[in-house]
């Protein structure tokens, strides 16, 4: 059973640049949540993908926006970065049914300089 | 969003000893509370849940204990270990599914030999 992989890691980027992060959720979920995490505080909810349709979204702008694909894996994209968006941006996969847990990847730290 | 209120925001316990943490939450539509364990460097993995219709669940040395009036619910940790030393995070999620959850700002539990 492979688990839930983020990439990148890390990176460092500019106010006003865009960014794209990318997950790939575990084999056999259709569900992929983002959360950012910024320091010191629990992970806020972004958005969620199932089979391809985004299905809940959280207080965030419009600047930030998601993709699923055909093989479920997700990317999240943020457009004219600001300062405070510098946080821990972790996403999740699951089955999508009622009170299945959420499987956590190892984030991308994003810092906005 | 509704808040998930947690604390203490860190707790220092002996080896041995019992930990304690606490969280209220205000959204009566939350059908749903995970406690999430999360280790430096790692996403959060899921160490035990809850559903309202009962007031205590028990895994191990974990223990969920819930009040349904008071909108209070608390994560025992029996027989604490050093292993057990990290940040754990609370939270509340609707009935109609889990993904997503209102996370509380999280415990930075250390255990001290």
């Amino acid at each position: 059973e492979t688990g839930v992989t983020q990439s990148p890691t890390h990176l460092i980027k500019t106010r006003g640049q865009q960014v794209t992060l990318r997950c790939s959720s575990q084999s056999g979920h259709n569900t992929v949540s983002w959360y950012q995490q910024a320091l010191g505080q629990g992970p806020q909810f972004i958005f969620q993908y199932y089979r391809e349709e985004e299905n809940g979204r959280g207080n965030f702008p419009p600047r930030f926006s998601g993709l699923q694909f055909p093989n479920y894996s997700s990317e999240l994209n943020v457009n004219a970065l600001e300062l405070d968006d510098s946080a821990l941006y972790l996403c999740a996969s699951s089955t999508g049914l009622i009170n299945e847990k959420l499987f956590f990847g190892s984030g991308t730290q994003l810092s906005v300089l | 969003q509704q808040q998930v209120k947690q604390s203490p925001q860190s707790l220092i316990v002996q080896k041995g000893g019992i930990s304690i943490i606490n969280c209220a939450y205000e959204n009566t539509a939350f059908d749903y509370f995970p406690w999430y364990q999360q280790f430096p460097g790692k996403g959060p993995a899921l160490l035990i849940a809850i559903r309202p219709d009962v007031s205590e669940k028990k895994e191990g040395r974990f223990t969920i204990s819930f009040n349904k009036s008071a909108k209070q619910f608390s994560l025992h940790i029996m027989d604490s270990q050093p292993g057990d030393s990290a940040t754990y995070f609370c939270a509340g999620g609707p009935n109609f599914g889990n993904e997503k959850l209102t996370f509380g700002t999280g415990t930075r539990l250390t255990i001290i030999p």
